[in-house]
Formats: structure tokens, sequence, C-alpha cells
């Protein structure tokens, strides 16, 4: 069985600071894609980042990046220079044979 | 840029009724998903697609069937609507196994 476990349900940051959501995760293979999606209020899912099991580079994508820990089973995604634009779920997610299994989701919320 | 519709926003229907909720992407993408979304459950898969006429269940395919006759199409029914299907449904499309999806915005399907 595969699962994703996002284990901060809420989470809050200072505009201008940085956060970080976890999620860790279940596989018995050693090649796969994980993912972080943001959806914010107006419901669009939207693709922020996404790593290679097989790659040891961590993936960047302006302010936001990962650290991926492939023996811990553990992707977590950094926020640096939060906006207020970040504020949304953001869903971690793992590929495996065609389809994407989620978490259940963090809510950020970004206090001015 | 790239688009993934469907076809409704917000939906009421009636519990007994047939529904169909419609998806279309114009990406020419052979992979189609179907998901639902509840408060602290997170995303779930209904059924998916690898090609036009095929059709797989995901994690929760009781009361739902889908149709894909034509590959931009990607239709998701519900025989016989029930509260408990009251949700967030989200489509999504992707060219192949190892991409992020392309979601829809969304259809709210409210069963009175």
């Amino acid at each position: 069985a595969q699962t994703v476990t996002q284990s901060q349900p809420e989470m809050s940051v200072q505009e201008a600071e940085t956060v970080t959501l976890s999620c860790t995760y279940d596989t018995s293979e050693s090649d796969y894609y994980l993912f972080w999606y943001k959806q914010p209020p107006s419901r669009q899912m939207i693709l922020v980042i996404r790593q290679e099991a097989y790659k040891q580079q961590n993936a960047t994508e302006n302010r936001f990046s990962v650290n991926f820990q492939k023996a811990a089973k553990s992707f977590s995604l950094k926020i640096s220079d939060s906006q207020l634009g970040d504020a949304a779920m953001y869903f971690c997610g793992l590929n495996r044979d065609d389809k994407i299994i989620f978490g259940k989701g963090t809510r950020l919320h970004i206090l001015p | 840029d790239v688009k993934v519709t469907q076809s409704s926003r917000y939906l009421v229907k009636r519990t007994g009724e047939k529904v169909f909720l419609e998806c279309v992407q114009d990406m020419d993408h052979e992979n189609m998903f179907w998901y639902r979304q509840d408060p602290g459950l997170g995303l779930r898969l209904i059924y998916f697609s690898y090609d036009v006429k095929m059709k797989e269940k995901g994690d929760i395919p009781e009361g739902y069937s889908v149709s894909r006759e034509k590959k931009e199409r990607f239709s998701l029914i519900l025989e016989s609507a029930s509260t408990n299907q009251t949700s967030m449904y989200l489509c999504a499309s992707r060219v192949w196994a190892n991409y992020g999806y392309t979601f829809g915005s969304g259809t709210r399907l409210t069963v009175v």
C-alpha cells in the first residue's frame, strides 16, 4: 500500500518569513516522482514543484524548494519570503502506477 | 495556455437524479482522472482513463461510472445521486505517467 501523510492540517507564517510544510510517504519502489500542488481560494490546483526520486539534487522553483530525504521517505516544501498570495491549501503527491496519490493537505495562512 | 475545462462550477441536484459532470482538455493528453475532494480527506481518486474507451477504477468508484468516447472528453456519471456524493469534483489530465497533472477548476456538487 502507498500512503502520503501530511501531519500539519494548518500552519501560519508571518509575511516575509520562511515556512516548511511536511510530507512523508510510503512506497516500496526505488523510482518514483513526488509533487507539491497549491490550491488557492480560486480552487485551481497549481503544480508548484516536482521531484524525481533518482535525482539527488533537491528541486527548486523561485521561492519554493524541497528537502527530499529518500531514505527517510520525507519530502518537505520550504517557502521563502512568504507572500500573501501563498495562502492556500498545499497537497503533497506521490506518483506510482500512472496515478498520483495525495495527502490530506495543509492549509497555510499568511499573517500580514 | 493549456486547459482543462469542467462544464459547471456549481451544481445542485436532487437525490436520485442521474448527474453528468463533463471535463474537456485541449492538450491531446492520453491520461485523464476524476477525483473528489472533501475537507479532512484530501483528494481521492474515483476513476481514470489511459486512452479512449479505456477506464480504470480508482479508490472510491462505488456509485460512479465514467465515459470516454473521445480523447479530449472524460465524463463522470453519478447513476443515482445521493447526499453523500455532495463534494468538490476535480478533473485532471496529463500527457504521460511521470508528469504532473493539469487540473480543471472543479465542480462543487450539492445533492439535496
